[in-house]
């Protein structure tokens, strides 16, 4: 199997604060991981593409600065959502990319983020 | 952005019923595929499509892909109460490498 760890699964914060959620790939190595927000009833939204040992490649009209992407190693990656607020508060959620015939992402269970 | 649009938004059906989900596209695709997410979970990985196929089955699974027509359906046979969800279509496009654009998703809710 691959199997795709985030921690924490929910957080609380004030605003003002900042928040780091991981995403880990237990099983495989992921050279590529995928960061996505979801909003209540919505889709999935992808937000950023992290690459193992460079910069993340951010859609477009996602603020990098406000959330930093750190892919350390080929199973863990890390968003920090930088001076949080109340609009940020959302599902986060991550993938890994498993290489193969059809590079496969694996998500992660998904962090709930509410910011009072 | 969002490339996908599902249809419909909501689905509620009694178990034993058979679901259709629908999703088009805009883009020249390389595969899709479907997810299926419980509430407040993470995305469970269905089935995979491939450009060149129009059919594929997995357990009571039915995807169809129509790439003249840029849309895919996905069948569930037999509903369970247990395949209440939402259900996401996401497009590999041809020029995109790996990454997924999702669709808006379809609601099922399936009546015991």
């Amino acid at each position: 199997g691959a199997v795709v760890s985030q921690h924490p699964s929910w957080v609380i914060c004030k605003s003002g604060t900042s928040v780091k959620i991981e995403c880990r790939s237990l099983d495989f190595q992921a050279t590529t991981m995928f960061w996505y927000r979801q909003f209540p009833k919505q889709s999935l939204m992808l937000m950023a593409t992290s690459n193992e040992g460079s910069k993340a490649t951010y859609e477009q009209g996602v603020e990098k600065d406000k959330f930093l992407i750190n892919h350390a190693s080929l199973t863990l990656s890390t968003l920090t959502v930088t001076s949080a607020h109340p609009e940020d508060s959302s599902f986060y959620i991550c993938s890994g990319e498993k290489t193969g015939a059809y590079n496969e992402q694996f998500f992660g269970p998904g962090t709930r983020l509410t910011v009072l | 952005s969002q490339q996908g649009e599902e249809d419909p938004q909501a689905l509620s059906i009694q178990e034993g019923e058979n679901a259709t989900m629908n999703c088009s596209y805009k883009t020249s695709i390389n595969n899709l595929q479907w997810y299926r997410q419980n509430s407040g979970r993470g995305l469970v990985h269905l089935i995979l499509i491939r450009s060149n196929e129009r059919e594929k089955h997995s357990g009571r699974l039915r995807v169809t892909l129509d790439t003249s027509k840029k849309s895919s359906s996905l069948l569930i046979t037999a509903s369970r109460a247990a395949d209440t969800a939402s259900y996401f279509c996401a497009t590999v496009e041809e020029t995109s490498g790996s990454r997924l654009t999702f669709g808006e998703g379809t609601q099922l809710t399936v009546n015991p």
